[in-house]
């Protein structure tokens, strides 16, 4: 099983769609959970930690089932800027964990 | 105030030389780790180093090699380069005890 599986894409939706991405981890000792966004040959940029109570930034929602070792991100009103590709990342459980990237799923927003 | 700068953005070798890419942590961090990212795929961990010392390491060959100086700067050494090792290379600071890491804009290296 992949430390970090994430359904690869691509997703492409209208303006203003709601898209849901999903992803599934396998080391249950990870302790800090995020989602990157990658635009086309560009770094990852940071776009938001993941907590156990779940979290909301804007038009973003993250939220985390430890049981389940599942993570989800969902975006409402899809922007033609939201078109990238979503990276769910994990740690590996240390103090200090190194990050354990998903291979991403790609969203193509269409006007 | 900076963010992760890395250099070069590209660079091209032949089989068999050795390379060094280089990264400057954001302003305030601490920790610096060097990710692989080939194409299509998600950044692959290879070290990460605080206080000038190699505190975890990835799935990656010793030809991988990395220094971290006194002012938080990083470098990261590859030996005997081979086609494989084409990718995009990134460089993520972080501040110890913080998860976050936030990303430079990566070196892109061609092996022919």
């Amino acid at each position: 099983r992949k430390e970090v599986e994430q359904d690869p894409g691509p997703f492409n939706v209208p303006e203003g769609a709601t898209v849901a991405f999903n992803c599934t981890y396998s080391n249950s000792a990870s302790q800090s959970f995020f989602w990157y966004r990658q635009d086309c040959r560009k770094e990852p940029k940071l776009l938001m930690s993941v907590y156990s109570s779940g979290n909301e930034d804007g038009r973003f929602t993250a939220q985390l089932n430890r049981a389940s070792q599942y993570i989800s991100l969902l975006i409402r009103d899809s922007k033609l800027s939201d078109s990238a590709t979503y990276l769910c990342v994990v740690s590996d459980g240390g103090s200090q964990g190194n990050l354990i990237f998903g291979k991403g799923t790609k969203l193509s927003v269409k006007p | 105030d900076a963010g992760v700068t890395q250099s070069p953005t590209h660079l091209i070798k032949t089989r068999g030389q050795q390379v060094t890419l280089r990264c400057s942590p954001k302003s305030g961090h601490d920790t610096v780790s060097w990710y692989q990212q080939a194409l299509g795929q998600g950044p692959q961990f290879i070290f990460q180093y605080y206080e000038e010392e190699e505190r975890q390491r990835g799935n990656f060959p010793d030809r991988f090699s990395g220094h971290q100086f006194p002012n938080y700067s990083s470098e990261l050494n590859v030996n005997a380069l081979l086609l494989g090792d084409s990718a995009l290379y990134l460089c993520a600071s972080s501040l110890v005890g913080r998860g976050e890491q936030y990303f430079g804009p990566g070196t892109r290296l061609t092996v022919t």
